[in-house]
Parts: C-alpha cells; structure tokens; sequence
C-alpha cells in the first residue's frame, strides 16, 4: 500500500518555468512533510520542510502548499533553472522516524 | 564533518554471495536507516536503529540483517545475495528518533548480484 502517492513521474519545463509537483497522502498520523532534491550519483538531500499548522512555506525559489483537509500537498519551483534538473522526493512522517517516500518525480530543466 | 559515509561505492556480487555494507556517521544522531531505491518504487526502508542496541524491521527486512553497537556505524548484511537484491542502497542518520528531523544520506552503494 502506496502510504504517499507522487506524480508526476517526470517533467519537462522550460528554463523561467515554474515546475509542480504533487503528493498526497492517506495517514492522518503523520506530521512531517519534507522533500528531497536528489542529483545523478548523489543521495537525497533536504530541500523544504512543512508541519500540517502551515498551508505555505517558502525557502529562495521554493515553495510548499500544503492542504490538511484534502491530505495533499506540492513543491512548486520559481523561475526554474537548468541547475534545479533533479530527481525531487516527497515524504511523510509521523512518530517515529519512519519516513514514507514517494516514488519521486525526475525534472529536466531546458534552457 | 564528513556526515554520512557509506562504503564501498560500487560491489558486484554472485548469487549466494554475502557482503556487508558500511554506513559511518559523524553527527552524533541517534537515529540510523537503511533504504533500497529502485525504479519506479522510490525510496524503502529496510532497516532502522533508534540508538545503539536497538534495531527494527522496515517495509523490506527479508534478506538483510543489521545490528548497531555503535552510535556511529549502521552495517547492513546481505545473507545470501539474489538478483532480486541488485539496487542502490542508501544510508541516513537524523537527530531526532522521534520524527520532525530531516536525514542525511550517504551517497549510496550501487550493488549489482549476477
């Protein structure tokens, strides 16, 4: 059972675009909502982070809406550059540390 | 400050082989993991230890063993390597054993068992 559904799987934009990427989820449990910026070779590496008490959060050109009523919530990336060309993770946890992934979402940047 | 250090890099394997992979950190965090990533599926909890002594099983513990006698080093043991176990594997540690904390990844070992 997908605890944390991603989509989408990949995603082409043009350089000034702004990227989306959604996840939804089903356990009312969980608290934590982080994602993860992984490059070719590299492990995952934190990029945002959101509690359920905010419905926005914002870091340089990244932002997280979050909605608890409809248990989802999505990375949007400003002004898109060639260098944000990532694999990005969703996650949820809740407790303990026992973080669910999504299946991540592959973006390819063009100039 | 290294992080998290996972060795080796890269490991060919025969079916039926056994290896253990090395995960090290130098953070002082309580909470250590192991994750496979496959195509498709994302990242899956293996194994987790929420302080020395204490380990527990994750989405997918057949196959792998862990112990963890130290705060720093996580191994994670393959018994009897099959193809199905050719992935990358990643290591993370966080501070917190209580969730709220992001990890930190090593930058995984790309296994192959032929």
């Amino acid at each position: 059972q997908q605890q944390v559904k991603q989509s989408p799987q990949s995603l082409i934009v043009q350089k000034g675009g702004i990227p989306i990427i959604n996840c939804a989820y089903e356990n009312t449990a969980f608290d934590y909502f982080p994602w993860y910026q992984q490059f070719p070779g590299k492990g995952p590496a934190l990029l945002i982070a959101i509690r359920p008490d905010v419905s926005e959060k914002k870091e340089g050109r990244f932002t997280i809406s979050f909605n608890k009523s409809a248990k989802q919530f999505s990375l949007h990336i400003m002004d898109s550059q060639p260098g944000d060309s990532a694999t990005y993770f969703c996650a949820a946890s809740g407790g303990y540390q026992k973080v669910t992934f999504g299946i991540g979402t592959k973006l390819q940047v063009i100039p | 400050n290294a992080g998290v250090t996972q060795t080796p890099k890269f490991q060919v394997l025969k079916t039926g082989q056994s290896m253990t992979l090395q995960c090290a950190q130098d953070m002082n965090h309580e909470y250590m993991s192991w994750y496979r990533q496959d195509p498709g599926m994302g990242l899956r909890l293996i194994h987790y230890s929420v302080g020395a002594g204490i380990t527990d099983q994750g989405e997918v513990p057949n196959g792998y063993n862990v112990s963890r006698s130290t705060t720093e080093d996580f191994p994670l043991r393959l018994l009897s390597a099959a193809p199905s176990q050719t992935s990358v594997y990643f290591c993370a540690s966080s501070y917190s054993v209580t969730g709220g904390q992001p990890q930190h990844f090593g930058d995984g070992t790309r296994l192959s068992i032929l």
